[in-house]
């Protein structure tokens, strides 16, 4: 009864290097979703991805921030040259269909010194 | 820009007690409505979704949609301290899968 699956948990980087977030979607699910919530903010969409698609990035950091979901192994969230203000929890969601349910992972927890 | 409102709170209710979250939206558009409760330094845990008018109900929860007046409400009846987290609603628009989250209520239940 695997879920949503995020690793790391929590992730520690310094000014200018580059974080890497994994999700592996619930089993049966093939549609990929990754959340941003930055301290006492509200949960923000970044980007919906299918197998080696990327539907929307419409929330995605025009610079930076690159996502990929590829046709073997699990989603990455990728943060180039990281400042400060990434610092955020990055949640991961799956759903059997775009419109279903969204479930989530338990998130990475980024803070960048 | 589409919206969520909450009452960030936080609220504090009586053990046993009902507690009432309100969430308004402005897209008149919206579709479907959730409630999710995340629990500190956790990740959103879905409690209930609803998409018609009127009330649903599931054992201690009962969420409320009134599109007419663009409002979502999550009922908790028997409140218990493991209640006690952050609520937050989250909205979809007409054909559209991103979920757009208002702030979130805190709930604090007191024993």
């Amino acid at each position: 009864n695997a879920g949503v699956m995020q690793n790391p948990r929590h992730l520690v980087r310094r000014r200018g290097q580059e974080a890497r977030l994994r999700c592996s979607p619930m089993k049966g699910h093939s549609h990929v979703y990754w959340y941003r919530q930055l301290p006492e903010e509200g949960l923000k969409f970044m980007v919906y991805l299918q197998k080696e698609n990327i539907i929307d990035e419409s929330g995605m950091p025009k610079e930076r921030f690159s996502a990929e979901f590829p046709k073997e192994g699990p989603s990455i969230l990728r943060i180039q040259q990281v400042v400060r203000g990434d610092s955020a929890a990055y949640f991961c969601a799956s759903s059997p269909s775009p419109f279903e349910t969204q479930y989530f992972g338990p998130g990475t927890r980024l803070l960048v010194l | 820009q589409k919206e969520v409102e909450q009452n960030s709170g936080p609220l504090s209710v009586p053990e046993g007690a009902i507690a009432s979250l309100n969430c308004t939206y402005s897209d008149r558009g919206s579709q479907s409505f959730f409630w999710y409760r995340q629990y500190s330094g956790k990740s959103p845990e879905l409690i209930m979704f609803i998409y018609s008018n009127g009330d649903k109900e599931d054992g201690r929860f009962t969420a409320q949609l009134n599109k007419a007046s663009q409002y979502v409400s999550l009922l908790i009846r028997d409140s218990q301290p493991s209640d006690s987290a952050t609520y937050l609603c989250a909205v979809t628009g007409a054909g559209s899968y991103q979920l757009t989250f208002g702030k979130g209520t805190k709930l604090s239940v007191i024993p």
